[in-house]
């Protein structure tokens, strides 16, 4: 069965870096991308950014409103995809996701606020 | 970027009866290799999405066969035959052909009358 488990989320003020796992079990890691998608408290689904498997180069993609401050990284050998947010604003409060596409974890709470 | 519309943005619906909700793109989804990326997603109260529908169509494994997509170009539909009480939650279409960035529509609330 296919598990994905984020963490590392919390309070953090604005300016202030944070980073987000996803530990991922029940299938092989390496062989698929990752994506990160956020919801803002009441509000619908936005997504954040993707990682492609190392096949296809690890490369990664970016929405434009946390590109240049969000990375996205993957360590395949612990089955782990991390999403390193600096420079963090309060418009990035939201519940962070990590997806597979077709499965989804429950999700890691982040509030950035003074 | 693509944006997606959708419709209705709350849906009363009687139990046992059918429900349908429209997504529209603001431009065609049909990718250069044939293939439309237009997924569905089911997101019940307090839980994480999930997807029910990919590539306009198919239906993921254990998703009931009450819900059924369709559509093309630009235009796609999520029904529901016979909404049961497990189907309350919001419903979001997503496009992953124009990318980055992929993009969600607003989402429609289903509720039960």
């Amino acid at each position: 069965e296919v598990q994905l488990v984020e963490s590392g989320g919390g309070l953090v003020q604005p300016g202030r870096s944070l980073r987000l796992s996803c530990t991922a079990s029940g299938f092989t890691f390496g062989d698929y991308a990752m994506s990160w998608v956020r919801q803002a408290p009441g509000k619908g689904l936005e997504w954040v950014g993707f990682i492609r498997s190392k096949a296809y180069g690890g490369t990664t993609e970016y929405a434009a409103s946390v590109k240049g401050r969000f990375t996205i990284s993957r360590d395949d050998s612990k089955s782990i995809a991390y999403l390193q947010m600096n420079s963090l604003k309060t418009e990035d409060t939201a519940v962070y996701y990590c997806t597979r596409d077709d499965s989804w974890g429950k999700g890691t709470t982040v509030t950035v606020s003074s | 970027d693509v944006v997606m519309t959708q419709s209705p943005l709350s849906l009363p619906v009687t139990l046992g009866q059918p429900a349908s909700i429209s997504c529209r793109s603001s431009q065609s989804l049909v990718h250069s290799d044939g293939n439309t990326y237009l997924n569905w997603f089911q997101q019940r109260p307090g839980q994480s999405p999930r997807r029910l529908i990919y590539k306009v169509s198919n239906r993921d494994s254990g998703v009931p066969d009450r819900f059924s997509g369709s559509g093309s170009g630009t235009d796609f539909t999520l029904k529901i035959s016979r909404v049961e009480a497990e189907d309350v939650g919001v419903y979001y279409c997503m496009q992953g052909t124009h990318w980055p960035p992929v993009t969600f529509g607003g989402g429609t609330k289903v509720e039960i009358k």
